[in-house]
């Protein structure tokens, strides 16, 4: 079965230090990959993704990620974290060949706390 | 920017009731989506659409059905609320099937069966 794993449910960082948030997935084919961040009582938001070509790729916020095929994973990371970049995180992806919709496979989500 | 709104930010709900859950996006998408996000297991797909009046099952149909008779509507209903539905409810709309545009969300909606 196709499925997204992010083996941690809560991550915890002080600010200033750098910040992982793990992702591995298990799906057919050549993925695309996203993050999503989701503040409190608020819907998703787009982070970044990785198409194709280059396997870091960088996003919203100061985020970047990195797409490793050989382990199937997509971790996010960030150089500095910052107190504001706490929210739960959640690690998508499409399948391709996808049967022709564009349906994302999500994660279970990570909680970054990032304590002062 | 793409907008996706939903019409109610929190709802309670008896069981038993006919809910409608309603969804509007302003930018032409033809892909939308219907998520259920509970804590632990992430976001579940119920339904989504990849055009006007058509429609799919996702993971987790039982209970659910949707409505498309607009491009820019979908609408999620429950036929007969029941507690276990008690869940956050998610809209996202895409432009296309290609796959490279990912998913912009609505706010979603908090909604509590009793």
């Amino acid at each position: 079965a196709q499925s997204v794993a992010q083996p941690e449910d809560q991550v915890n960082v002080a600010e200033g230090n750098p910040l992982t948030v793990k992702c591995t997935y298990s799906v057919s084919g050549n993925p695309y990959l996203f993050w999503y961040v989701q503040y409190p009582n608020r819907g998703l938001q787009f982070l970044l993704k990785y198409i194709t070509g280059d396997n870091l790729v960088k996003g919203s916020y100061g985020f970047e990620a990195e797409f490793n095929k050989s382990q199937t994973s997509f971790h996010l990371k960030k150089p500095s974290a910052l107190v504001s970049d706490s929210a739960l995180y959640f690690c998508a992806v499409r399948p391709w060949p996808s049967g022709g919709y564009n349906k994302l496979i999500f994660g279970a989500g990570t909680r970054l706390a990032v304590h002062p | 920017d793409v907008k996706v709104t939903q019409s109610s930010r929190y709802l309670v709900k008896r069981t038993g009731e006919k809910v409608f859950l309603e969804c509007v996006q302003d930018m032409d998408h033809e892909n939308m989506f219907w998520y259920r996000q509970d804590p632990g297991l992430g976001l579940r797909l119920i339904y989504f659409s990849y055009d006007v009046k058509m429609k799919e099952k996702g993971d987790i149909p039982e209970g659910y059905s949707v409505s498309r008779e607009k491009k820019e509507r979908f609408s999620l209903i429950l036929e007969s609320a029941s507690t276990n539905q008690t869940s956050m409810y998610l809209c996202a709309s895409s432009p296309d099937s290609s796959g490279t545009y990912g998913y912009t969300f609505g706010s979603g909606t908090r909604l509590t069966v009793v």
